[in-house]
């Protein structure tokens, strides 16, 4: 069975602090993919990145980057010199064929 | 772009009503999905689609729940009879191609539903 974890319920910090949140899956399959997607307080959800099981490099996207370790089976996302608008709930997920299977979520609050 | 279209964006209804949730996807999508968030269950895939047909709906909860495709552009959620416990928010997406897991899926702004 295919599961995520993301042990991390709620991250508070303060602004311009590094965040990273912890995400962990299980599969047994050999060729997967992992997503992260943001959950702002408006609802919608919106993709970040998404990483094949094949390609173990580092990514970066301006103050967003991703450690995937497939020795670990983690995928984690740091957010650098985080702000306020960074403020959401942000889901791993796990994706396998068709389907989707999402961690719980870890909700990432920003104080100024 | 248009992105994923979901109506009604808020419904309120009493227990024992049918509640019809509607979710246009981004055109040229061949895959559709239903999910459902709660606080207690997170997000849950419901029934997805592809090329209009019904791929898996091993998490349509209980009978009361329906989901149809009649195009490529349109799908409905139906619940009959709705109960309190279906109150949730109710997402669509819709992802490029069909059977592949390379696609993200993209989502609607959802659909809020209330069951007093």
């Amino acid at each position: 069975a295919q599961k995520v974890t993301q042990a991390q319920t709620e991250i508070s910090v303060v602004e311009k602090e590094d965040v990273t949140l912890d995400c962990v899956y299980e599969t047994r399959d050999t060729t997967y993919y992992l997503f992260w997607y943001k959950q702002p307080p408006s609802g919608e959800l919106v993709f970040l990145i998404r990483r094949n099981s094949f390609d173990e490099q580092n990514e970066i996207s301006g103050r967003y980057s991703w450690n995937f370790q497939k020795s670990t089976s983690s995928f984690n996302f740091t957010i650098t010199a985080s702000q306020v608008v960074d403020s959401a709930v942000y889901f791993c997920a796990l994706s396998n064929g068709n389907k989707l299977v999402f961690g719980a979520g870890t909700i990432l609050r920003v104080k100024s | 772009d248009a992105g994923v279209i979901q109506s009604p964006r808020h419904e309120v209804t009493e227990m024992g009503q049918e509640v019809t949730l509607r979710c246009k996807p981004i055109s040229g999508h061949n895959s559709l999905f239903w999910y459902r968030q709660t606080m207690m269950r997170g997000l849950e895939l419901l029934i997805y689609f592809n090329n209009n047909v019904p791929i898996d709906d091993s998490g349509m909860p209980e009978d009361r729940f329906s989901a149809k495709m009649p195009n490529a552009s349109f799908s409905t959620l139906k619940i009959q009879p709705s109960e309190p416990r279906d109150s949730a928010v109710y997402f669509c997406a819709s992802s490029l191609l069909a059977f592949s897991s390379y696609n993200e899926q993209f989502f609607g702004p959802g659909t809020r539903l209330t069951v007093l």
